[in-house]
């Protein structure tokens, strides 16, 4: 069985500011973990994934995530928000078949 | 050219009756999948397909059928429908069956039952 946790559906913060969006995993087998976005009204789009190799992850537009299995967690950052991060951000894991469970999502708000 | 495309994009619709979602990718992925995201944004997988052969059957209600006539397709016949199916439905495909494929998703069908 696998789960995600991600901790707080809403974060905010000042255009410039560090992105934290935290998530924990929970898997009986080794993880495949992914973050994904999605803009309103729209599809998911993947941000990164993890698949074993390095533990710090780097994706699209500047976000990357570090893997600690000590924590379970993978959790996404950015080192300065932009006005157009401004979106709800999801974590997953995927099983041994490619089946994602998806997190409950965070809304990330940025601020002028 | 969108590489995971669905249609409609809405359906607003009575109870009881049936519809259908139309899903199609252009990738050349062997497999693809139906995601439900309900009214608080939580996404949970339906099914799979890999290559017209089903993969994964989630505890889904069996009025909802998924046909994959070749596996750049992927539909989605919802029978007798109810109240709780109003959801944004997903489709989504990746190049293969395996936990670190990234899936690619289409742009949801926003099904309303009135």
């Amino acid at each position: 069985a696998q789960s995600v946790t991600q901790l707080g559906s809403h974060v905010s913060v000042s255009e410039g500011a560090l992105v934290l969006l935290r998530c924990n995993y929970s898997s009986s087998v080794p993880p495949y973990l992914f973050w994904y976005v999605q803009y309103p009204n729209q599809g998911l789009q993947l941000l990164l994934k993890y698949t074993s190799a390095a533990t710090l992850v780097k994706g699209i537009n500047g976000f990357e995530a570090e893997f600690k299995k000590s924590e379970t967690s993978f959790h996404l950052t950015k080192p300065s928000a932009h006005m157009s991060d401004a979106a709800e951000y999801f974590c997953a894991v995927s099983d041994p078949w490619g089946k994602l469970t998806f997190g409950q999502g965070t809304i990330l708000t940025v601020h002028p | 050219d969108t590489a995971v495309s669905q249609t409609p994009k809405y359906l607003v619709t009575q109870m009881g009756n049936d519809k259908s979602i139309k899903c199609e990718q252009n990738l050349g992925h062997d497999t693809m999948y139906w995601y439900k995201q309900d009214s608080k944004k939580f996404l949970k997988i339906m099914f799979s397909y890999n290559n017209k052969e089903l993969i994964i059957n989630e505890t889904v209600p069996n009025r909802f059928s998924p046909k994959s006539p070749d596996k750049a397709h992927l539909n989605l016949h919802i029978n007798s429908l109810e109240l709780g199916d109003s959801a944004v439905y997903f489709c989504a495909s990746s190049l293969a069956q395996g936990g670190g494929t990234e899936a690619f998703f289409g742009q949801g069908t926003r099904l309303t039952v009135v």
